[in-house]
């Protein structure tokens, strides 16, 4: 039972266009998500959170936005740059469990 | 350095072998995870630590798993009897006390089990 997904595995996006990555989780005692970009060979690091008392979260080029009733978060990039090709991880967590739920991914690639 | 590291980065051993994944993460980061990461999946939680203690450790698969840290700092992941099924990534993480806080990711180790 996936309860964090990530329907489009891979994206492909113009350089200096926006980036649009989705995600859909089931569990409604979700109430901090995060986003975590990964390359390969290495660990995810750290993009972007969000805690469910809010609706948007920016820093810099990267914005997200929590839909709490449709259960859905997306991350914007804006504008994409190609160092920003990599694949993109949703994570969610309930206060109290210390454990992230990760998607599956998508794999973003910006194209020059 | 200053980030979570993991050593071996890669792992291969045989079917029925006992294999240690170990875990130095950021010093004075008392909460320590680890996941482990199939291919085309995203990370699953297998363990966590709050110090010395395992405070959850409902991922970890079956009895064959183990982890410690005995001295709140390093951890070290101990497989049993491996089997083909766990060849993976292994990816251990830290955080400063645990809870909502940001976990940081080390590079992983790449388990291949033959």
């Amino acid at each position: 039972d996936q309860q964090v997904k990530q329907n489009s595995p891979s994206l492909s996006v113009q350089e200096g266009r926006i980036s649009i990555l989705n995600c859909d989780y089931t569990n409604s005692m979700f109430d901090y998500f995060l986003w975590y970009k990964k390359y390969p060979a290495e660990g995810p690091t750290f993009l972007i959170s969000i805690s469910s008392i809010k609706d948007k979260n920016e820093d810099g080029r990267f914005t997200v936005f929590l839909n709490k009733s449709a259960k859905h978060l997306s991350l914007h990039i804006v504008p994409s740059q190609p160092g920003d090709s990599a694949v993109y991880f949703c994570a969610a967590s309930t206060s109290g469990t210390y454990k992230y739920i990760f998607g599956t991914g998508t794999r973003l690639k910006v194209l020059a | 350095g200053a980030g979570v590291s993991q050593t071996p980065s890669n792992k291969v051993t045989e079917k029925g072998k006992y294999v240690e994944l170990r875990c130095d993460p950021i010093s004075g980061h008392t909460a320590l995870y680890w996941y482990r990461q199939s291919l085309g999946q995203g990370p699953e939680f297998l363990i966590y630590f709050q110090g010395t203690g395992a405070a959850d450790d409902s991922g970890l698969p079956n009895d064959r798993f183990f982890a410690v840290r005995p001295e709140g700092s390093v951890s070290t992941l101990k497989i049993q009897r491996t089997e083909r099924g766990d060849s993976a990534v292994y990816l251990c993480a830290s955080s400063l006390r645990g809870g909502e806080e940001t976990q940081y990711f080390g590079p992983g180790t790449r388990l291949l089990v033959l």
